[in-house]
């Protein structure tokens, strides 16, 4: 049973580049959810989709968008990349009936400079 | 807005000694989760706490759940090294949108 994927695991970009993150979630889930976790800090939420389309949104802005495909699998794009947005990307994977139980992925570092 | 704060931060302890890390949070949430973290690496699932009152053990870590006092505590029992990890807690109140602490990072030493 695969568990949670990611690609790539590192990556490293210039300021006002543009970038994008895979996930696919856990066999049987539907739900995914990205997080950011910056250095020394807890993850923070950036968004979830289900179903296709963004269903919460945390405190991000427009620049942090999202997809997920047919196949539940779901994209990060960051565009106007800022030195901030180093850290670590997590993408977690869920069913979104019942337990709610979410499974991370081994996540991408991401490096702005 | 919901917060969560677990202390200490950090934790240094020698092995074979016990210690408690807590998480406080400030709304109801009917669910809340404890995770490890070591170097570099991914979030690992330690528990899952369902409802009020729920205890679980895994080896030396025992996890509570108090959701009238919005308390959960993580009990370190005879530390070993191998348990030397950032350790969060997480609130999940609105399905999937999980809310961390800031982590407590565990140092045991010989």
């Amino acid at each position: 049973d695969a568990g949670v994927t990611q690609s790539p695991t590192h990556l490293i970009k210039t300021r006002g580049q543009q970038v994008t993150l895979r996930c696919s979630p856990k066999s049987g889930h539907d739900t995914v959810s990205w997080y950011q976790q910056a250095l020394g800090q807890g993850p923070q939420f950036i968004f979830q989709y289900y179903e296709e389309e963004e269903r919460q949104r945390g405190n991000f802005p427009d620049r942090f968008s999202g997809h997920q495909f047919p196949n539940y699998s779901s994209e990060l794009n960051v565009n106007a990349l800022l030195l901030g947005d180093s850290a670590l990307y997590l993408c977690a994977s869920s069913h979104r009936s019942g337990k709610r139980t979410q499974y991370f992925g081994p996540g991408t570092r991401l490096l702005v400079l | 807005e919901l917060k969560v704060e677990q202390n200490p931060l950090f934790l240094s302890m020698q092995e074979g000694k016990n210690y408690t890390i807590y998480c406080n949070y400030s709304t109801t949430s009917d669910r809340l989760y404890w995770y490890r973290q070591d170097p570099g690496k991914s979030l690992e699932s330690l528990f899952v706490l369902l409802s009020n009152g729920a205890v679980k053990q895994e080896g030396r870590l025992m996890a509570s759940l108090d959701t009238k006092a919005r308390l959960s505590t993580l009990h370190i029992t005879a530390a070993v090294h191998d348990l030397s990890a950032t350790y969060f807690c997480a609130v999940d109140p609105n399905a999937g949108k999980s809310t961390f602490g800031d982590g407590t990072t565990l140092t045991v030493k010989p």
